[in-house]
């Protein structure tokens, strides 16, 4: 049981350069999301889904994407990077969006944009 | 506006020194409130749920309770190894942020 699976763990880009943050999770959660962690900022909520096929906006949705084509698998794109953007980058799932019992974070994602 | 401030940003022990961690917040309704350990470069990981007030939880050395304002982690006789980021979060019935998170109080415990 692997539980939540993000790659890569670490990534520099360039400005203006697009990539896709994977998060993959085993345990049939409806729930995914992505945060973004920055030092004096707290987690941060990006994009969440309720389940395959539904996604919806979190707190800072600017400049990124999501798609929840499975309920495996939901990631993270960013379509033109910004120094802004630097920051680590945790998905996190549950069974459903109100049992937070549940929630399981993945390791992260150290994104540095230059 | 949901707000959920943690003190101290930090906090030194000595291995053996009792101490506490103030998780205050500002919600309507609250429908739960969160306490998560993050390690250095891991995720958060879940620690306790408290849901009203009155409602204290345990675990190991730690013991979470719950007020109408405030939440506090008590740490009982701290070892080393509970070293960490300790993190709170309030789950808020409004807007489309589900889990609002505190900033998190960084705690070492030295030897």
């Amino acid at each position: 049981n692997a539980g939540v699976t993000q790659t890569p763990k670490f990534q520099v880009l360039k400005t203006g350069q697009s990539m896709t943050l994977q998060c993959a999770q085993d345990m049939n959660h409806e729930y995914m999301s992505w945060y973004r962690q920055d030092p004096g900022m707290g987690l941060r909520l990006i994009h969440y889904s309720v389940g395959a096929g539904i996604t919806d906006q979190g707190e800072v949705p600017n400049g990124y994407n999501v798609s929840r084509s499975t309920t495996e698998d939901f990631p993270l794109r960013l379509l033109s990077a910004a120094p802004s953007q630097t920051s680590v980058y945790f998905c996190a799932s549950s069974y459903n969006r109100q049992r937070f019992d549940g929630y399981t974070f993945g390791s992260g994602t150290r994104l540095t944009v230059v | 506006e949901d707000q959920v401030t943690q003190s101290p940003e930090a906090l030194r022990l000595q291995e053996g020194e009792s101490s506490s961690l103030n998780c205050s917040y500002t919600v309507s309704g609250l429908r739960g409130l969160f306490w998560y350990r993050q390690d250095p470069g891991k995720g958060p990981e879940f620690l306790f749920t408290l849901y009203s007030a009155g409602e204290e939880k345990e675990k190991e050395r730690l013991k979470a309770t719950l007020t109408k304002k405030e939440s506090f982690l008590h740490i009982t006789a701290p070892k080393p190894e509970d070293s960490a980021t300790y993190l709170c979060a309030v789950l808020s019935p409004s807007g489309n942020t589900p889990l609002v998170f505190g900033k998190g109080t960084r705690l070492s415990v030295i030897a």
